[in-house]
């Protein structure tokens, strides 16, 4: 079935270093792809999407490019700051008919120390 | 800015005993999905919703789990009895149509079943 993994974490960086959380799924025809984050003690926000091929999503930094050809959507971040401290979850949306299934991946948390 | 509102934010229960979660999505959205977020996973859906109706309930433990949402608002999910390995945060999140993937979270309600 479809699936989504992401690189184990946790991941620790000091404030203004480059991000780069690794995500590659495993889904039959054309998913959209999303950035989902969760801060302490709140549900998930979508973070960015992308919807087909070589579509490049971004969001307060932000960034994904859909790659179909390596099936990866990795997270990268030029510069972290401290607020960017959270869990980063990689999920799919796969279609049969009308419904729309989210299956995320396993989630991978960042830690930014000033 | 219209959000997902879920009660209540914690419970603990012994388990063998009967727990419900509430949930009232944002006004207009007409798809409401339940999801289960085992501690260091990410969430999998248990059940979704178009208006009244049950669209995907593959993954819902119907022995002991039950959904509803019988105005097509607001939605409970009732666990009956519950065990130890219920112990997880229960999502709820709403998208204004069936299929799409513009998912909004509310903040969950943490269950603790000793």
């Amino acid at each position: 079935g479809d699936s989504v993994t992401q690189m184990e974490g946790p991941v620790t960086l000091s404030e203004e270093a480059f991000l780069t959380i690794n995500c590659t799924y495993t889904a039959t025809g054309y998913p959209s792809l999303f950035w989902y984050v969760q801060y302490p003690g709140e549900g998930l926000q979508l973070l960015l999407k992308a919807t087909k091929a070589d579509d490049k999503g971004s969001n307060k930094g932000f960034e994904a490019t859909y790659r179909k050809e390596t099936t990866s959507f990795h997270l990268e971040k030029g510069s972290v700051q401290v607020s960017d401290s959270a869990v980063y979850f990689c999920a799919l949306i796969t279609r049969s008919g009308n419904t729309g299934k989210l299956i995320f991946g396993q989630g991978t948390t960042l830690q930014v120390k000033p | 800015e219209a959000e997902v509102a879920q009660s209540p934010r914690y419970k603990i229960t012994e388990k063998s005993q009967a727990v419900a979660f509430w949930c009232d999505p944002i006004s207009g959205h007409a798809t409401l999905y339940w999801y289960r977020q085992i501690l260091g996973q990410g969430p999998e859906l248990l059940v979704q919703f178009q208006d009244e109706s049950v669209v995907d309930d593959s993954q819902l433990p119907k022995d002991r789990f039950s959904a509803e949402r019988l105005k097509g608002v607001d939605s409970t999910l009732k666990i009956q009895p519950a065990e130890l390995g219920d112990s997880a945060m229960y999502l709820c999140a709403s998208s204004s149509r069936l299929g799409s993937y513009e998912q909004y979270f509310g903040p969950g309600t943490r269950l603790t079943v000793t």
